[in-house]
């Protein structure tokens, strides 16, 4: 069973472009969750998708940030226009339920801004 | 506000045990998870305390105290493999977990 797959794994842009990173989670997971960790600080939640529904964005840091999910299968993160702070490692999870201590992540993508 | 501590960094020898602890404040809890992440690589679930007490996973035991908003995270035996970074998580209200910074653990020979 193939894990969670997350591309690019690193991009680099100049402030003012625009990135879309995606996450094809694990096949049957209806529970997806995007986490991003700056300079070794804490891994911070962005948001949550049950299916194609975002069930909570309470961590998506501005309104540069767009998630979709279309279909409830891969989910896309777009961040237009970046700026330098936007620069980090961008993790997508996902699990077959809702509220459990495990979730299924992807290897990330390294998100360089210059 | 919602937080987590651990340490940042701990170094052991090789055989040897080492304790990672984390401490808590969010609203609401429903558990602890443990993660463990090599450098590079996708955090992967290493353990989940929703109740008082210890869990043992073969080399690795992970302790809750819901009254001390504590747990801790214990590797036995430890081998070079297990240098690495070592996440607690927090499952919140709303279903999402919360994550501390991470303590980084240097195995030495």
């Amino acid at each position: 069973e193939a894990g969670v797959t997350q591309f690019p794994s690193h991009s680099v842009i100049e402030k003012g472009q625009t990135v879309t990173l995606r996450c094809d989670p694990i096949s049957g997971h209806d529970n997806l969750y995007w986490y991003r960790r700056v300079m070794g600080k804490e891994i911070k939640f962005l948001l949550h998708f049950v299916k194609e529904s975002k069930q909570d964005e309470s961590g998506m840091p501005n309104n540069r940030f767009l998630a979709e999910r279309t279909g409830g299968t891969y989910s896309t993160l777009k961040v237009q226009p970046a700026e330098l702070e936007d620069s980090g490692v961008y993790f997508c999870a996902s699990s077959p339920r809702a509220g459990t201590g495990e979730l299924f992540f992807g290897e990330g993508s390294r998100l360089t801004v210059l | 506000g919602q937080s987590l501590e651990q340490p940042s960094e701990v170094t052991a020898v090789e055989g040897a045990i080492v304790q990672i602890n984390c401490t808590y404040q969010t609203s609401g809890f429903y558990g602890l998870s443990w993660y463990q992440q090599h450098d590079g690589g996708a955090p992967t679930f290493l353990s989940y305390n929703g109740l008082d007490g210890l869990e043992e996973t073969g080399r690795f035991s992970s302790f809750l105290s819901r009254s001390d908003s504590y747990g801790y995270l214990l590797l036995q035996e430890l081998q070079m493999k297990d240098s690495a970074s070592y996440f607690c998580a927090v499952r919140d209200s709303s279903y999402k977990l919360i994550f501390g910074s991470g303590t980084r653990l240097l195995v030495r020979p």
